[in-house]
């Protein structure tokens, strides 16, 4: 069975320093990945995916993501985080069933 | 505005008591999922809906049911619920596999 794994359950960072999400991945075969991010006492919005094509994805709010196949890795990064970054990131991943199958989730505080 | 909708927002209920959580969406997406959200477990996927009629298992289906007659609604029915489905629910949609998935604002369901 699928499974993703997001090595860190809570990630403290200073306002303005970077930040990695790391996210790895069981499937062998070719998936879809996405980061998903969660404000307090929201839904789920999309932050990027990777579907094919470059391994490195910008998405939005100044996040990137690179795939890495060889060591089913699809890692987060922002050089500088802002204050309204506090939130939850899930990574997710699509194999070539129909299930989406989330990581346990990274909770991400920015400290002034 | 695009959007899912899920109702009700909060639910208290009893254990056996039968409920359901209706979820709508209003951007013709045929693929639709019921998710239930737990401290460290993440986004875990109940039921899915490739389209009308069709529904299929996803990773804890247990003490839960589906339905999708139409396009635009895939209710969430607990027939006879039991403490352990308190949870944070999210519905989601989109086109199909590998797109983008829009979530609902979450379902609050506390069961005593």
């Amino acid at each position: 069975a699928q499974s993703v794994t997001q090595l860190d359950s809570q990630v403290p960072v200073f306002e303005e320093a970077p930040v990695e999400l790391r996210c790895n991945y069981s499937s062998s075969v070719s998936v879809y990945l996405f980061w998903y991010v969660q404000y307090p006492n929201q839904g789920l919005q999309l932050l990027l995916k990777y579907l094919s094509g470059s391994t490195l994805v910008k998405g939005i709010n100044g996040f990137e993501a690179e795939f890495n196949k060889s060591q089913t890795s699809f890692h987060l990064r922002k050089p500088s985080v802002h204050i309204s970054d506090t939130a939850e990131y899930f990574c997710a991943v699509w194999p070539a069933g129909n299930k989406l199958t989330f990581g346990g989730g990274t909770r991400v505080l920015v400290k002034p | 505005e695009a959007q899912v909708t899920q109702n009700p927002r909060y639910l208290i209920t009893v254990t056996g008591k039968k409920l359901t959580v209706t979820c709508s969406q209003n951007m013709n997406h045929e693929y639709m999922s019921w998710y239930r959200q737990d401290p460290g477990l993440g986004l875990r996927q109940i039921y899915y809906s490739m389209n009308v009629e069709v529904t299929d298992k996803g990773d804890v289906p247990e003490g839960y049911k589906v339905s999708r007659k139409e396009k635009r609604n895939f209710p969430l029915i607990l027939e006879s619920p039991s403490p352990n489905q308190t949870s944070l629910y999210f519905c989601a949609s989109s086109f199909s596999r590998g797109n983008e998935q829009f979530f609902g604002p979450g379902t609050r369901l506390t069961v005593l």
